[in-house]
């Protein structure tokens, strides 16, 4: 079970829009739609923010959306904001009845 | 208010064994799948184990298989990962995590977790 494959970091500017993919495989992302994006600030527990591709909880701010085509699953943040920067993990189920996490974007908002 | 409360969590020799508990409150916890999920401080998460509802469908991430065992007290309201021959690449902070509900996936609520570290 490899982990999937995130940039180690995204760079964007306030207000800009930055893209964070997340390549499986077709035994995860590509076979189901039940991918979830998770935020983390330092120090602090993880956070929902997309369920199933491209759900969001409520609460979640309406710039971040979900995609998926073939074996990648994207997060989209539009109008970058400071508060954006953190860790963002994707996660998918599996065909192995087991789940799996991205190894983690750092997005820094300069 | 949902809660999640972990413990257990210590200092333990490579081969040891630890039990960890979340206590859930503020939900009906009988309805949730339940997960736990570990972090290596500074690095990534980890899916480690899930539990059905009914406490009859289990499943574990290769790195912890016939090492690991999860179970639930729904009557209790608490979630359980039993740890047995723990090794160094286990030290982690372990979360408890809530499944969602009428959706797939793993972790709407996360407990502040727990960290296990395994040194001589």
């Amino acid at each position: 079970q490899s982990a999937l494959t995130q940039p180690a970091s995204v760079t964007g500017s306030p207000g800009q829009s930055i893209t964070i993919p997340c390549t499986g495989t077709s035994s995860d992302v590509g076979g189901y739609n039940f991918v979830s994006w998770y935020r983390q600030h330092p120090g602090k527990v993880p956070k929902l923010m997309l369920f199933e591709v491209s759900r969001r909880p409520s609460g979640v701010s309406n710039r971040l959306s979900g995609s998926k085509s073939g074996n990648t699953a994207s997060l989209t943040i539009s109008g970058l904001q400071a508060e954006d920067e953190a860790d963002y993990y994707c996660t998918s189920y599996t065909s192995a009845n087991t789940w799996l996490f991205g190894g983690g974007t750092k997005l820094t908002v300069l | 208010e949902v809660q999640l409360v972990e413990s257990g969590g210590g200092l333990v020799q490579p081969g040891g064994s630890l039990r960890l508990s979340c206590a859930a409150s503020g939900f009906s916890f009988r309805t949730h799948w339940m997960h736990w999920v570990r972090q290596v401080p500074g690095k990534g998460l980890e899916w480690v184990s899930c539990i059905n509802t009914d406490e009859d469908s289990t499943s574990y991430a290769d790195s912890v298989k016939g090492r690991f065992t999860i179970s639930r007290d729904n009557a209790k309201s608490t979630l359980y990962l039993q740890m047995n021959s723990l090794r160094a690449e286990d030290t982690a902070v372990y979360y408890c995590t809530r499944g969602l509900i009428a959706a797939v996936g793993i972790a709407d609520y996360w407990g502040q977790g727990t960290l296990v570290t395994v040194s001589s």
